[in-house]
């Protein structure tokens, strides 16, 4: 069974810091991966695709590492407005199927 | 990037009836979804809605209890037939666009049924 894990949490954490999430899957021949957004009631939202080389965007960062399966999220100078459920995505495009794998994701509470 | 729209937003049901959602994207897309959310859980597939054909059942989920329509490259729409209070749920419709293979959700239906 193709699976995405992650910690669940909660990750309570004062404003400005410095949090970090992690995400393995067990399908090797995925392809493509995403962290996406959820708030409380509303859809996910793509927050970024991630890349081999790693990307950055703002006060985000994210990295994959393929040998490990293993993906992360770090989310520097956090702010109350990134209180959210954070979801690890994952794009195994067996037989055309593009289908993505979604974890259970990581709830993340910014408190003041 | 989608902008996707989603009716109904909320309905309350009796068991025993269908409803219809539907879905409206702003753009052609090559390829949509359906999804269903139930309280604290994630996203689970239900079938990817293929243009023109029918669409691609996700194990556990089955044609005669969710049908499916895409008659073109913007709109899909999912019914949920004979409904049971089991059904109560987030449905969720979403398009794959881009070059990453990203895909983009609606807003969701809230669907109870009593």
């Amino acid at each position: 069974r193709k699976e995405v894990e992650q910690d669940p949490g909660p990750f309570n954490v004062p404003e400005g810091a410095t949090v970090a999430f992690n995400c393995t899957y067990s399908n090797s021949a995925s392809q493509s991966f995403f962290w996406y957004r959820q708030d409380c009631r509303k859809e996910p939202k793509l927050l970024m695709s991630v890349y081999s080389s790693g990307n950055e965007d703002g006060r985000f960062t994210a990295q994959l590492n393929r040998a490990s399966q293993y993906i992360s999220l770090l989310i520097r100078d956090s702010k109350l407005s990134d209180s959210a459920t954070y979801l690890c995505v994952v794009n195994s495009p067996e037989a055309g199927s593009y289908q993505l794998t979604f974890g259970k994701g990581t709830k993340l509470s910014v408190i003041p | 990037s989608a902008v996707i729209s989603q009716k109904p937003s909320r309905d309350i049901c009796q068991r025993g009836t269908s409803l219809t959602i539907q879905c409206q994207v702003d753009s052609q897309v090559t390829m949509m979804f359906w999804y269903r959310q139930q309280p604290g859980q994630s996203l689970t597939l239900i079938a990817t809605a293929n243009q023109g054909s029918e669409a691609t059942y996700e194990s556990g989920f089955v044609i005669d209890k969710f049908p499916i329509s895409r008659p073109n490259l913007t709109f899909s729409t999912l019914t949920v037939s004979n409904m049971s209070p089991e059904d109560s749920s987030i449905y969720l419709c979403s398009a794959l666009t881009g070059t990453n293979y990203e895909q983009y959700f609606g807003p969701g239906t809230r669907l109870t049924v009593t």
